[in-house]
């Protein structure tokens, strides 16, 4: 099976930085992804990593280290419209994604 | 504009009766896949579509199933709906399974059943 973690909530003030980890241990893995999902819309697009590393795209970044199964989100600058829960997705050997329960982040003023 | 549907946005259902949630894309991707979400268990993948003509089980199967008659539509339908199955449903697309496919989703449909 499929074991993905992640906080379940983070708070932070606006303008810092805010890390997300995730864990995982799966079958296989061909692939980490990162969605955001505002309350009551559909997860978007944010990151992906496949190899070792920092993959850095403006204000937010994503890192993974396959030995560890372990990947951050950062999310430099907080804006109040970062508000909203972060889901970690890890693409196994079938090729299927298996998303955590997310983390959700609440920028405060 | 490109993207992907979903039909209804919300609807309320009697236990039993039978129903079919749409999801039409138009940026002719190849995979197709239907998730639900629920409160602390993240998305859960109920069934997914390769390609047309093809079909396959997710982790939550039981009680959904769907067809590919073609690469725009996946519908899913519940053919005896059960109080469990109250949830967010996604329908997702991507174009390939492999490296930088992400998939993109659709806005959602909130079940309720009662």
């Amino acid at each position: 099976g499929q074991n993905i973690d992640q906080p379940t909530e983070m708070t932070a003030t606006e303008g810092a930085i805010v890390q997300i980890n995730c864990t995982y241990q799966t079958s296989g893995f061909n692939g980490l992804f990162w969605y955001q999902q505002h309350a009551g819309e559909a997860p978007t697009f944010l990151s992906y990593n496949v190899l070792d590393g920092l993959e850095e795209k403006g204000r937010f970044s994503s890192f993974l280290s396959r030995s560890k199964g372990y990947s951050y989100l950062l999310l430099k600058e907080l804006q109040m419209k970062d508000s909203a829960s972060y889901l970690c997705a890890v693409r196994g050997d079938d090729y299927k994604l298996s998303f955590g329960a997310g983390t959700t982040v609440t920028v405060r003023a | 504009i490109a993207g992907i549907t979903q039909a209804p946005t919300s609807q309320i259902l009697a236990a039993g009766r039978r129903m079919t949630l749409r999801c039409t894309q138009d940026m002719r991707h190849n995979a197709m896949y239907w998730y639900r979400q629920d409160l602390g268990l993240g998305l859960r993948l109920i069934h997914y579509s390769n390609t047309a003509g093809t079909t396959g089980k997710g982790e939550v199967p039981d009680g959904y199933s769907v067809s590919r008659a073609n690469t725009d539509d996946f519908p899913l339908t519940l053919a005896s709906a059960v109080p469990s199955q109250t949830s967010v449903y996604f329908c997702a697309s991507s174009d390939g399974l492999a490296g930088y496919n992400e998939q993109f989703f659709g806005p959602g449909t909130r079940l309720t059943v009662l």
